[in-house]
């Protein structure tokens, strides 16, 4: 079984201050975990993933989240907003198997970002 | 951005009528995915092929029904629209995925779908 959960629904920054979004999980097998971000109306873009490699993992647009084990966590963060972050993010777990379907989604965290 | 094209983007109907949603897809990924969007729920999968003629029921199946019949094309099908499936539907390719990485999904832009 996996799970995971967006701590925030609606987190709000000023342009140029620093953004986490966070995200817990759980996973009874050996999980991937990626970031997705989605603007207005388009499809979800991959913003990073993790598998079982570097636990400190970068993605676009200065993004990156660490993988904590002993935390169940996957925070992300970005050192300094900018408006055009301005979307809704999603935590997503997988199973790292040969299983297609396993693709458990949080319920997303809305990023407002003030001028 | 990966070869993915939903049809129709947006879609008025009425209750009771047949719909079917067309994924496409030009990166011939093995796997390919079905999901409804909603507020509040993130996304839902509904159904997903895993090749050719090859399909199996997501955690939101009940009323839709799906087809594979190439590499390239998943059709998603209502076979009688009702109002609780007025939603927006992402199709989404994976290719194959090992013990140590479960390869990313890459999403179309999704299909609006209104049933009045």
């Amino acid at each position: 079984a996996q799970s995971v959960t967006q701590l925030d629904s609606h987190v709000s920054v000023s342009e140029g201050t620093p953004v986490l979004l966070r995200c817990n999980y759980s996973s009874s097998y050996s999980p991937s975990l990626f970031w997705y971000v989605q603007h207005p109306n388009k499809g979800l873009q991959l913003l990073l993933k993790y598998t079982s490699a570097a636990t400190l993992v970068k993605g676009i647009n200065g993004f990156e989240a660490e993988f904590k084990k002993s935390e169940t966590s996957f925070h992300l963060t970005k050192p300094s907003a900018h408006m055009s972050d301005a979307a809704e993010y999603f935590c997503v777990v997988r199973r790292a198997s040969t299983n297609a379907g396993k693709s458990t989604f949080g319920d997303g965290t809305t990023l407002t970002v003030k001028p | 951005d990966a070869g993915i094209t939903q049809s129709p983007r947006h879609k008025v109907t009425e209750t009771g009528t047949p719909v079917t949603l067309r994924c496409h897809q030009t990166e011939n990924h093995r796997y390919m995915y079905w999901y409804r969007q909603d507020p509040g729920h993130g996304l839902r999968l509904i159904h997903y092929s895993y090749g050719v003629k090859d399909t199996d029921k997501g955690e939101v199946s009940d009323g839709y029904s799906v087809s594979r019949s190439k590499t390239e094309d998943f059709l998603l099908t209502l076979e009688s629209a009702t109002s609780s499936q007025t939603s927006v539907y992402f199709c989404a390719i994976s290719e194959l995925q090992d013990r140590e990485d479960a390869g990313e999904l890459f999403f179309g832009e999704g299909s609006r779908l209104t049933v009045l």
